[in-house]
């Protein structure tokens, strides 16, 4: 089974602080997603990686930067933690260099607070 | 930007078919149509995919129309446990890959 693995479940930041969200997958999947989960807005896609050093912004991007220095690794990077970035974010990863008809393969999520 | 309309929630009891409708009016020739399904505290897990007609596994099947401007998650004899939110995913090109997009979810609710 394909394991995605997010570093921390649960995070407590404050305003202003650089937060570093770690997601490794175990399969050797060239593509690599980052998501936030808001009540009532279902998941929103933030950035995505399809091969290593490269990256794309997805539909939320502001705020946020990703790094990709390994094919089993994508970092999301909040440069400056804000309250509106509490949320929930989810690390998907799949195969193939166009991702089309490949699911995504979720990690279970860090609940991220910013006071 | 292939968007997706699904219901907010649905309700059903134990036993049931279950049918969770998709709208996906924009879909591009090659993108594909995914499902999913979240519980609570935990990422979305896949469930079906399809491309036209229909595609079963052992959990759903997936109803595509020719037009493919919607598609239908059916889930037979529903039990408790698939109470979770339904999410369906229409891959949208962007300079040669894949932008996936989800849906807002359909919240499903299994009474005993």
């Amino acid at each position: 089974d394909v394991k995605v693995t997010q570093s921390s479940r649960y995070l407590v930041k404050r305003t202003g602080e650089k937060v570093f969200l770690e997601c490794v997958q175990d399969m050797d999947h060239e593509n690599m997603f980052w998501y936030r989960q808001d009540p009532g807005l279902g998941l929103r896609l933030i950035y995505f990686s399809y091969d290593v050093k490269m990256k794309e912004k997805g539909d939320i991007p502001e705020g946020y930067s990703v790094s990709r220095e390994k094919k089993e690794r994508f970092s999301l990077i909040l440069e400056s933690a804000s309250t509106n970035q509490t949320s929930m974010y989810l690390c998907a990863s799949s195969f193939s260099r166009t991702g089309i008809g490949s699911p995504l393969h979720f990690g279970n999520g860090t609940r991220l607070t910013v006071t | 930007l292939a968007k997706t309309t699904q219901p907010i929630s649905m309700d059903s009891y134990e036993g049931q078919e279950v049918n969770i409708t998709c709208s996906h009016n924009n879909i591009a020739t090659n993108d594909y149509i995914t499902w999913y399904q979240q519980f609570p505290s935990q990422g979305p897990r896949f469930i079906i995919q399809g491309y036209k007609t229909k595609v079963t596994n052992e959990v759903a099947s997936l109803f595509i129309p020719a037009d493919r401007k919607s598609s239908t998650l059916s889930l037979p004899r529903v039990s408790l446990s698939d109470t979770a939110v339904y999410y369906c995913l229409v891959g949208v090109r962007n300079t040669g890959f894949q932008k996936l997009v989800f849906g807002t979810g359909t919240r499903l609710l299994v009474s005993p």
